[in-house]
Order: C-alpha cells, then sequence, then structure tokens
C-alpha cells in the first residue's frame, strides 16, 4: 500500500549546497508532478511529467531540475540551494485524465535552507 | 484564466456546528472538481470529487455540489467534529495539470 514514496521528509541544507529528492510511485501512473507548499500561498507546481520521458515546467521551476528516470521515479534536484527555497515539498501521480482520476500525494519534505 | 478561489481563512467552529467552504473555479470545458484535505505533517488526501455538472460528492460526512451555472464547488457538512481539524484544498483538473484553491485552515473546538 505504498502509494507515492518521497525521500528525504527532513533535510536541512547550507546555501549553495546542493540535493536531490527522490520519488517513486508503484500505482503504474503516467503522470508526475513537483510542488512547494508555502504558507499562504498554497500548492505551486515546480515541474510535472506527463509521461515517461518528457518533463514541462510549472508555475515556479526556477532553481529547480526535475528527471522522470523511469515510469515510476520522478526526481527533483536543487542545484545550488538558496533560503528562499526552504518550504515542503510534495511529489504527485495521477493516472491519465479519465471520468476524475484523483492526483495522490507523498508525505512531503520539509527542507530548511540557512 | 485557470484558477480556483476559495474562502479565506481560518475558519473556527464549535463541535457539531454546520460549515461551509465556498470555491469557485474558472475553466475552460468542464473540469473535474475535486476537495482535499491535509492534516497536519501530512500529504493532501482526496475528500470527495464530481465530474460533470449537477453532480454530487460526498465522504465522511462532507458533501459538494458541481454547479456550473455558478461555476462553484462549495464544501458543506451537518456537524463538524474536532476530528475534522485540518485544511481543505479545493481543486479543479484540465487534462493533466491540476490547480488547487490557497487552502482553508479549519479548528473545531471542543
Amino acid at each position: 500500500n505504498a502509494g507515492v514514496t518521497q525521500t528525504p521528509k527532513f533535510q536541512v541544507l547550507k546555501t549553495g549546497q546542493s540535493m536531490t529528492l527522490q520519488c517513486a510511485q508503484d500505482m503504474n501512473h503516467n503522470s508526475m508532478y513537483w510542488y512547494r507548499q508555502d504558507p499562504g500561498m498554497g500548492l505551486r507546481l515546480i515541474y510535472y511529467s506527463a509521461s515517461e520521458g518528457t518533463t514541462d515546467k510549472g508555475e515556479v521551476p526556477n532553481g529547480y531540475n526535475v528527471s522522470r528516470l523511469n515510469k515510476r521515479e520522478f526526481s527533483l534536484r536543487l542545484e545550488s540551494a538558496a533560503p528562499s527555497q526552504t518550504s515542503v515539498y510534495f511529489c504527485a501521480s495521477s493516472a491519465r485524465d479519465n471520468s476524475g482520476n484523483t492526483i495522490y500525494f507523498g508525505e512531503g519534505s520539509w527542507l530548511t535552507v540557512v | 484564466g485557470n484558477s480556483v478561489t476559495q474562502m479565506e481563512g481560518p475558519v473556527t467552529l464549535s463541535e457539531e456546528a454546520f460549515l461551509t467552504i465556498n470555491c469557485t473555479y474558472t475553466a475552460t470545458g468542464y473540469p473535474s472538481l475535486f476537495w482535499y484535505v491535509q492534516y497536519p505533517g501530512e500529504g493532501l488526501q482526496l475528500l470527495l470529487k464530481a465530474t460533470k455538472a449537477d453532480d454530487k460528492g460526498s465522504n465522511k460526512g462532507f458533501e459538494a455540489t458541481y454547479r456550473k451555472e455558478t461555476t462553484s464547488f462549495h464544501l458543506e457538512k451537518g456537524s463538524v467534529q474536532v476530528s475534522d481539524s485540518a485544511v481543505y484544498f479545493c481543486a479543479r483538473r484540465n487534462g493533466q495539470n491540476f490547480v488547487f484553491g490557497p487552502g482553508t485552515r479549519l479548528s473545531v473546538l471542543p
């Protein structure tokens, strides 16, 4: 019953360090997403991947890169972390749009950049 | 454009009070509409959904009706419990994209 699994759950980085958030889903979904959640801002889409081999920018892509490694895995990389990237990051996945297929979220990764 | 607007929070209610959280959307066509709930320290979970006009989604005593004429999908519950304290997000889906409202924090006091 894993669903969407993301790691790490907590991370503290120094400004300028790099890191990769890992995400995997076991529901055979085509689409995967990375969101960030900040107080008062709701959820904002960073990048998404509609299918294996494709990625597209969302609302706030600057400072991030993504890799759709295979159908199951979608990673988010911060090349040079900045304090403005302190946030809670959520990976999500969904099946194709058919009769209201929903989106499933991981439990979140709390990132602090100091 | 395509957006989702929901009432500003926080909302504080006493146990057994009636709850309404308003949600309106703009979109082309007829998107699927959703309500998600987020408990502290967790990701968002689907609460209910509706896929066409006049559909009513319901779950755990919560209901919302897809109103095409007013482009609304308001969340209601007749008698809230302390365990309903969470953040609630309205969302719509067009194709592969989901658009979320800003969230409404609900606190239910015993």
